[in-house]
């Protein structure tokens, strides 16, 4: 079975500063996807950013970029320019290249504060 | 606004009772899902729905039970063989159920036991 862990299970930030969130999964698989999801005090999830597996390029939107490394199987989150809105727990999520269903495994999260 | 709608906010369950918690979607969404939250824990898949009038079960599906008979809804009802049923509830659905999807997701349901 698919595993996710994220070792902070908190974090803090200036704001302004970058901070990266750290990411580790264990799977037999080659084909499949990363995700960071952002959970505000609202607790409605939203997707940060997602890689595919089989794509050597780090995915970037805006001020979140990631640090993919398949061999070690590790997948960090960075925030650079850290806003006040940024302040969230922040779920990495992996799921298989199935040809049916979405079954994304969840790490347990890091609750991210920003200092102002 | 296209978006989840998950009501109510917060319920409340006796010993013994079933209780539902309704999800709507008007995002022309095929696939459904239903998750639930505990304290210092990831999420974790309960039931999910790829189609009208067809669903699968998650990863914990036990002691609830789910129904698709319209695109929009995916009622989730925990039944009383969920003996700890207190958790927050998430909503999501995706264009498609393939792995790839971004996942949209409502303002989740609070479940306490009385």
């Amino acid at each position: 079975a698919q595993t996710v862990t994220q070792s902070q299970p908190e974090m803090s930030v200036q704001e302004a500063e970058t901070v990266t969130l750290s990411c580790t999964y264990d799977t037999s698989e080659s084909d499949y996807y990363l995700f960071w999801y952002k959970q505000p005090p609202s607790r409605q999830m939203i997707l940060v950013i997602r890689q595919e597996a089989y794509k050597q390029q780090n995915a970037t939107e805006n001020r979140f970029s990631v640090n993919f490394q398949k061999a070690a199987k590790s997948f960090s989150l960075k925030i650079s320019d850290s806003q006040l809105g940024d302040a969230a727990m922040y779920f990495c999520a992996y799921s298989r290249r199935e040809t049916s269903g979405s079954r994304l495994t969840f790490g347990e999260g890091t609750q991210l504060t920003v200092n102002p | 606004d296209g978006g989840i709608t998950q009501s109510p906010k917060y319920l409340f369950r006796k010993e013994g009772q079933n209780v539902t918690l309704s999800c709507e979607q008007n995002l022309n969404h095929d696939a459904m899902y239903w998750y639930r939250q505990d304290p210092g824990q990831g999420l974790r898949l309960i039931y999910y729905s790829q189609i009208v009038n067809d669903f699968q079960k998650g990863d914990i599906a036990e002691g609830y039970s789910v129904s698709r008979e319209k695109k929009e809804s995916f009622p989730l009802t925990v039944t009383s063989a969920q003996k700890n049923p207190t958790a927050f509830y998430l909503c999501a659905s995706s264009v498609s159920a393939a792995a790839y999807e971004k996942l949209f997701f409502g303002s989740g349901t609070q479940l306490s036991v009385l």
